[in-house]
Parts: structure tokens; C-alpha cells; sequence
């Protein structure tokens, strides 16, 4: 149980396209879903937390109007990487949490790896 | 912000040897910790996790220590193996409310046979 899957796994794009990764819970739900981003040989660091129903919630220096997170429902989250540059070249991954279970334990899925041309 | 951060960046041991990894972090507020285990080019995989109520717990070959006076966590594997080579990373949070896990920096294991 608690697998979470991420789509697509890779993908190259060239600079000023937008791109959408998809972050599923596959057999829970998550009212809760992170997004976190990874540079290479560099820890996780939280873009946005991503509540089912409202806005996500944006840490500090992290452009909304970039990085679009929709969470429509309890087993899907998005996120678009609009006008993407070279510099948006990373690893992003993301989590979920699962609804009604006690604890904080996130459930990760296995990465999408973006390369801006 | 938290900052948890990693005394050592790379740790390579022998094959059947025990292997630690140590972990600080600076916000006295947290009272849940996980470790998590990450191969390149994967997402990281919970490994086991450890309430502020606790001072150790153990899993399979694996055990957290907590030590809040000086607020250090470490990662302790018996018997390493090679399967066990990947990036270790510690994550501070709150067993309620705010759902944010901060990580630090990550520790190489890299197990030599």
C-alpha cells in the first residue's frame, strides 16, 4: 500500500514551453501532497504544500505564477512548469500524505527528471 | 526555517561491517523525525521514523537514535550491504499540524564488497 506514481518519469522540453507533471496516490488518498524539488548531488527542498480543494501554500521564493499546482482531487496533484528555461532543469518529486492515518509520514513518488533545452 | 544538517557527506564501509549516520537539527520544536533512503534517480523510501517521546527505535537492521539535549539524530545499519549504497537524508517535522518535512543535506553510503 501507499504507492504514489509520478508522470511522465522524464521529459526534455525546449526553453519558453510549459510542461505538467502528474502526482497520483494510487491506493489511498491524500488530502495533503507535496512538491519538492532536487538539484543534482543536493537535498529535497519543499516547493509547495498542496491541499485537495485550495490553493497550494508556496514557500519562500517560489514563484506561483511558474510553478502551477492544482490538486483537483484526493489522488491527483499537478504540477506546470510554465515558460520553462534551462534553469528549471531539476528533479521534482512529490509526496502525499495519507488521509486519516495518524502521523506525518509522506509517501514519495519516484521523481520526474525535466531538462530545458 | 529548520535547518537539519549532516556531519558527514560520504561514508563508505565494508561489506558485513555496522554503519552510522549521524544527523543535527536546530529546531527544538520538532517532535518527528524520518530517515529515508534515496538510489539515484529514485524518490526517497521511508526507512523508519521516531516520535520526541522516544530515544531509539528499531526496525529491520535498522535503528534510529534520538538524543534531544543536543538535538542529533542518527541512522544505524547492521550489516551493511551492498543493496544498502544510496543517499540517506533526515527529515524534521510535527506529528500534527504543520505537515512540512524539512531535509538535510544527505549522507553517501557507499558499501564496498
Amino acid at each position: 500500500g501507499a504507492v504514489v506514481s509520478q508522470h511522465p518519469s522524464r521529459v526534455i522540453c525546449k526553453s519558453g514551453t510549459s510542461v505538467k507533471i502528474e502526482c497520483r496516490s494510487l491506493d489511498f488518498q491524500a488530502t495533503t501532497m507535496f512538491w519538492y524539488r532536487q538539484f543534482p548531488k543536493k537535498s529535497l527542498m519543499l516547493m509547495a504544500t498542496s491541499n485537495e480543494g485550495s490553493k497550494a501554500t508556496y514557500e519562500q521564493g517560489v514563484e506561483k505564477d511558474k510553478f502551477l499546482i492544482n490538486h483537483a482531487s484526493l489522488t491527483l496533484s499537478t504540477l506546470t512548469v510554465t515558460s520553462a528555461h534551462p534553469e528549471d532543469s531539476s528533479f521534482y518529486i512529490c509526496s502525499a500524505r495519507w488521509h486519516g492515518r495518524p502521523g506525518n509520514e509522506q509517501f514519495f513518488g519516484p521523481g520526474t527528471r525535466l531538462t530545458v533545452l | 526555517g529548520e535547518s537539519v544538517g549532516l556531519h558527514l557527506p560520504t561514508l563508505s564501509v565494508q561489506e558485513g561491517d555496522n554503519s552510522i549516520i549521524n544527523c543535527a537539527y536546530s529546531n527544538s520544536a520538532s517532535d518527528y523525525f524520518i530517515w529515508y533512503k534515496q538510489e539515484s534517480g529514485k524518490g526517497p523510501q521511508f526507512i523508519i521514523d521516531i516520535r520526541s517521546n522516544m530515544d531509539k527505535r528499531q526496525g529491520q537492521r535498522v535503528t534510529v537514535l534520538l538524543n534531544k539535549t543536543v538535538k542529533h539524530l542518527s541512522l544505524q545499519i547492521a550489516a551493511t550491504q551492498p543493496g544498502d549504497s544510496a543517499v540517506y537524508f533526515c527529515a524534521e517535522g510535527h506529528q500534527t499540524g504543520a505537515n512540512n518535512l524539512f531535509f538535510g543535506t544527505g549522507t553517501r553510503l557507499t558499501v564496498i564488497p
